[in-house]
């Protein structure tokens, strides 16, 4: 069982739905991060949020815009998105303070954009 | 900026028998981390094992070792008695000090194949 947990696990969506991402840990992580992953290539980054605050954003498009309510919860919100869009978007988290602590990850969300 | 290199796109191996997977990377730091994560079909990445560069000791966890050569900035990954389920995708990852969340950045990835 993975102890990062990501909701839904697969989405539809047309290029002007407007849906999110959940992902959610309660392992008291104070660092979580949104990767996207196209097959059979590695994670990129696109954001990174530290004690709730928005630390990293590696140039992501305005049509994905993260949100993070509390320390243990971490949103994706998509609007208008593009075919090339279409990925496995993973959550990850770490305690945040010990940089040799590694990432947990979430299941992923399977996304395929229309 | 740091990089990191896998230049096995795919292995395979019997089943019982070693294989090593290969890690390279670039850097200009004297201290950061490094990590083998595992990524089966079911998606999920997973910690094989990681590396702190100021211990000279490699890394061990069950049938999982790594050799750490820091000078050669190589970090290669063994699997000893490999089984079925160890059939995945594997993922070096190194890990900056110098970032506050410890951005981590990623090799290409190495396919395992694992033969009955």
């Amino acid at each position: 069982d993975t102890e990062v947990t990501q909701t839904p696990k697969h989405l539809v969506m047309g290029m002007t739905n407007k849906k999110s991402l959940k992902c959610e840990q309660h392992m008291g992580h104070r660092a979580m991060y949104w990767y996207k992953q196209k097959a059979k290539k590695p994670p990129e980054l696109m954001f990174v949020y530290s004690y709730e605050k928005l630390s990293i954003n590696e140039s992501v498009p305005s049509r994905f815009s993260p949100e993070c309510p509390n320390s243990s919860l971490l949103n994706l919100h998509l609007h208008a998105l593009q075919p090339e869009d279409s990925a496995l978007y993973l959550c990850a988290s770490s305690p945040g303070g010990g940089k040799n602590q590694p990432q947990h990850f979430g299941d992923g969300t399977r996304l395929s954009i229309l | 900026a740091q990089t990191v290199t896998q230049s096995q796109p795919e292995m395979s191996v019997q089943e019982a028998e070693t294989v090593t997977l290969s890690c390279t990377y670039d850097t200009s730091e004297s201290d950061y981390y490094l990590f083998w994560y595992k990524q089966p079909p079911s998606r999920q990445m997973i910690l094989v094992i990681r590396q702190e560069a100021y211990k000279q000791q490699n890394a061990t966890e069950n049938r999982f070792s790594v050799n750490f050569q820091k000078a050669a900035k190589s970090f290669s990954l063994k699997i000893s008695d490999s089984q079925l389920g160890d059939a995945a995708m594997y993922f070096c990852a190194y890990r900056s000090l110098n970032t506050n969340a410890g951005k981590s950045t990623f090799g290409d990835g190495t396919t395992l194949t694992v033969k009955p």
